[in-house]
This record gives structure tokens, C-alpha cells and sequence, in this order.
């Protein structure tokens, strides 16, 4: 089986400021790891993910995330937010051996000028 | 490149009415499909998918059922709409293979009176 969570329902932080949103995950076997961004009334589009290989994995707009195989951990970064980056995030995982993806529940992070 | 088609945008339809949503993509071969339904603008509950042309694997028993007639074409069906049917809809594809990320098309607004 699977699972991801998503911890924090909202996230706050004003312009400028380093932004960390956060997600866990639970797999039997090895992850693959993904994040989404969702704006007001639209689908899902696809940020980052991490397969295998570099921990630290670049994506989109800025955006960045670290892999922790520890602590079961792949929490989306950007060091300096931007007011367009308000939106709904999703993180996703899926199981080497599983045939589908799971979504957490989403993060909707807002950023304050 | 590759592009997603959903439609309509929107919907308004009276309970015990039938329904179909219609995807489809353009640009590849033999994606892996899916439908997602999103509550309140919350997290996604992964309906049906497909891995082709009359394969459908359904995730969640309830009201809705899906159909593959052509490659790159996805459709939702319900014979009899409830209430509980209202949300946004998402369809999305990715290449085969797990470590692909998914493709999200713009979604369909249902509500049920």
C-alpha cells in the first residue's frame, strides 16, 4: 500500500521570504515522488519529481525539493517566494510496483506581500 | 508536443439525468488515462484509469463508469446523476512507465440539482 501526506492544510509567508511545504510518504517498496501546483478553478500542473539519483531535485519556477529516504520526507522548496506563487500544491507518490499515483490533500499556500 | 481536451468547461444537470465527459489528447500514442474527481477544491480521488484501448480499471465503487473507445479518448459516463456526483472532474495521461508525471487537462465543473 501506499500514502502521502500533507501535514499543513495552509501555509503563510510573506514575499521574499524562503517557503517550505511539506510531505511525507509511506511506500512498500522504492518511491517515485512528484509535486503539483493547482491554480483557482484549473488542473494540475506538474512541478518536480524525483526518480532516483540526486536527492535535491530543481524544478519550475524555482521551485525545489529534497528527497529524504529517512525520514520518509520530499518537502517542496523555493528561497524566495513570490506573490504568484499563492496556489494549491499537491504532492504525489507512487510505488515502483504500483500501477497508480496517490495525492495528498493539498497545501494551499498563500504569499503575502 | 501534446495536448489534453476536456469538455464542457462546465455543467449544470438535474439529478436522475445522464452524463458523459469526454477526453481527449493529442500529440502521443497509447497514453495511460485517468479520471479524477476534486471535492471543494480539495484532494483528488482517482476514479478510473487506463492503460488502453478497453482497459479500465475502477478505483472507487459508486455511480460512474468509463469507457476507452479509441487510443486517445476517455470518456466518464453515468446512466443516473445523484448529488453527491457534483465536483470538478479532472482528466490527466502520462506516458506508460511509473516514473512519468501526469497531465492534467483544464476539468469540467459538474453540479447536480
Amino acid at each position: 500500500a501506499q500514502s502521502v501526506a500533507q501535514p499543513e492544510d495552509q501555509v503563510n509567508v510573506a514575499e521574499g521570504n524562503p517557503l517550505t511545504v511539506k510531505c511525507t510518504y509511506s511506500v512498500s517498496g522504492n518511491p517515485y515522488l512528484f509535486w503539483y501546483v493547482q491554480y483557482p478553478n484549473r488542473g494540475l500542473q506538474f512541478l518536480l519529481k524525483y526518480i532516483t539519483g540526486d536527492n535535491l531535485v530543481k524544478g519550475s519556477y524555482g521551485f525545489e525539493a529534497e528527497f529524504n529516504k529517512s525520514q520518509t520526507s520530499f518537502h517542496l522548496k523555493k528561497p524566495s517566494a513570490l506573490v504568484s506563487d499563492s496556489a494549491l500544491y499537491f504532492c504525489a507518490v507512487r510505488d515502483t510496483n504500483a500501477g497508480k499515483s496517490t495525492f495528498g490533500d493539498g497545501t494551499t499556500l498563500t504569499v503575502k506581500p | 508536443s501534446q495536448t489534453i481536451h476536456q469538455w464542457p468547461a462546465t455543467l449544470v444537470q438535474p439529478v436522475g439525468s445522464p452524463l458523459s465527459l469526454e477526453c481527449t489528447v493529442e500529440g502521443t500514442s497509447n497514453p495511460n488515462l485517468y479520471w479524477y474527481r476534486q471535492a471543494a477544491g480539495r484532494g483528488l480521488q482517482l476514479l478510473f484509469y487506463s492503460v488502453g484501448i478497453g482497459q479500465i480499471s475502477s478505483e472507487v465503487p459508486q455511480n460512474l463508469s468509463a469507457s476507452r473507445p479509441q487510443d486517445r479518448q476517455f470518456i466518464l459516463s453515468s446512466k443516473k446523476l445523484l448529488l453527491s456526483d457534483s465536483g470538478f472532474y479532472l482528466c490527466a495521461w502520462s506516458f506508460s512507465g511509473g516514473g512519468n508525471e501526469q497531465f492534467f487537462g483544464p476539468g469540467t465543473r459538474l453540479t447536480v440539482l
